[in-house]
């Protein structure tokens, strides 16, 4: 069974500074994708970034970046340059081969300012 | 325009009733999705759906069913509501081609609170 798992349920960060959201999953998959999801408290899911399992090179999207560590079964999500607006849960997430999606359990972000 | 738009945003009830909630996407997906969202923000897959399969999570009791009129719309409707069944409850698209590598567009989400 395809499990995803983040051991962190609260972070914070100061703003501007960089933090470290960690996941890990489990499947038998060679081939497969990996999402992080934010859930600002308007509660709209929000894609943030995702991640070919086949490409070696990590993510990016501007200040969204990932570490991905395939024989470690880890994707985790690094925010640089922390903003206000950046406050939110963040969901990892897996899709099995039907795009059913497995979602961790959450990491709340708070951002000081 | 709204991608997926579900509705009502919030629903309360007493327990016993049978309610439906809607959702309708016009981003022309194959593919649609009931999520459940716990207290906990716990997000868990309910159903998925295209014109050819639904896909039932065999943790959903069969109180839950997902009705599609056309290949935009996918309602859920709960027989006999009960406390346990108060959550936030995420339709979702997305295209599936076979390969799970398409994100899932949600809508925002209607808060179930059963009384």
């Amino acid at each position: 069974a395809q499990t995803v798992t983040q051991s962190q349920p609260e972070m914070s960060v100061q703003e501007a500074e960089t933090v470290t959201l960690s996941c890990t999953y489990d499947t038998s998959e060679s081939d497969y994708y990996l999402f992080w999801y934010k859930q600002p408290p308007s509660r709209q899911m929000i894609l943030v970034i995702r991640q070919e399992a086949y490409k070696q090179q990590n993510a990016t999207e501007n200040r969204f970046s990932v570490n991905f560590q395939k024989a470690a079964k880890s994707f985790s999500l690094k925010i640089s340059d922390s903003q206000l607006g950046d406050a939110a849960m963040y969901f990892c997430a897996y899709p099995n081969t039907g795009n059913q999606f497995y979602f961790g359990t959450g990491t709340s972000l708070t951002v000081i300012p | 325009d709204t991608a997926v738009s579900q509705t009502p945003k919030y629903l309360v009830t007493q327990m016993g009733n049978d309610k439906s909630i809607k959702c309708e996407q016009n981003l022309g997906h194959d593919t649609m999705y009931w999520y459940k969202q716990d207290s906990k923000k716990f997000l868990k897959i309910m159903f998925s759906y295209n014109n050819k399969e639904l896909i039932i999570n065999e943790t959903v009791p069969n109180r839950f069913s997902p009705k599609s009129p056309d290949k935009a719309h996918l309602n859920l409707h709960i027989n006999s509501l009960e406390l346990g069944d108060s959550a936030v409850y995420f339709c979702a698209s997305s295209n599936f081609a076979g390969t799970a590598n398409e994100k899932l567009f949600f809508g925002s989400g209607t808060q179930l609170s059963v009384l």
